[in-house]
């Protein structure tokens, strides 16, 4: 079974701390998503990352795919209040595209 | 605009009722995919198809079923709903099988 654990489960900071989310596994994606879940809503998709090694940024947050392409990290600098949500990574194991594995997700509170 | 519409948005059913969650996509997406959300569990596989009249089991598929009569709609049905199926129901789209995913607002249900 291909598994995706996120590290930290939870996480709760002050507004302007940074922090780094893990999204880890054994096995190797031909790429992985990251998305992020406001209460009351659907995931919304962040960024894709497909190339190991690849650095995407989205304004203050860096996500990285491992050079192995079996992890990745997502990095928030100087938190705000509006980055509260559970953020959810999603893989597509490669050599077998039936379907998206998805992790269980951290999720962030950023208090004022 | 496109979009995925799920229908309604909170039910409150009684043990052993049928209950059917509607969902609707404009993308044109051939894959759809229904999920259940659980604290402690993340995002759970149900049901799953790859377009008009296919449909397929994911993880937790026990007591659900879907039809997939056109393109643009999967309902899921609670045969004989349970109180273990109480959870937040998520619709999704895309346009390849792993490929990003867009999400409909989700339905919560509970089984009392």
């Amino acid at each position: 079974t291909q598994l995706l654990e996120q590290s930290p489960q939870f996480l709760s900071i002050q507004e302007g701390e940074n922090l780094t989310v893990y999204c880890n596994s054994s096995s190797v994606f031909s790429s992985l998503q990251w998305y992020r879940q406001e209460p009351g809503e659907g995931p919304v998709l962040l960024v894709t990352v497909v190339t190991g090694g690849e650095v995407k940024k989205l304004k203050r947050l860096t996500f990285q795919f491992g050079d192995a392409r079996k992890d990745s990290s997502l990095h928030i600098t100087a938190a705000q209040p509006g980055d509260t949500g559970l953020y959810l990574c999603a893989g597509a194991p490669a050599g077998n595209n039936r379907k998206l594995i998805w992790g269980l997700g951290t999720s962030l509170a950023v208090n004022p | 605009d496109a979009e995925i519409t799920q229908s309604p948005r909170h039910k409150i059913t009684e043990t052993g009722r049928q209950v059917t969650l509607a969902c609707h996509q404009t993308w044109n997406h051939n894959n759809m995919f229904w999920y259940r959300q659980d604290l402690g569990h993340g995002l759970r596989l149900i049901h799953y198809s790859y377009g008009v009249q296919d449909t397929n089991k994911g993880e937790v598929s026990d007591g659900y079923s879907v039809s997939r009569s056109n393109t643009e709609d999967l309902p899921l049905t609670l045969e004989s709903a349970a109180s273990s199926q109480t959870s937040v129901y998520f619709c999704a789209s895309s346009e390849s099988r792993v490929s990003q995913a867009f999400f409909g607002q989700g339905t919560r249900l509970t089984v009392v």
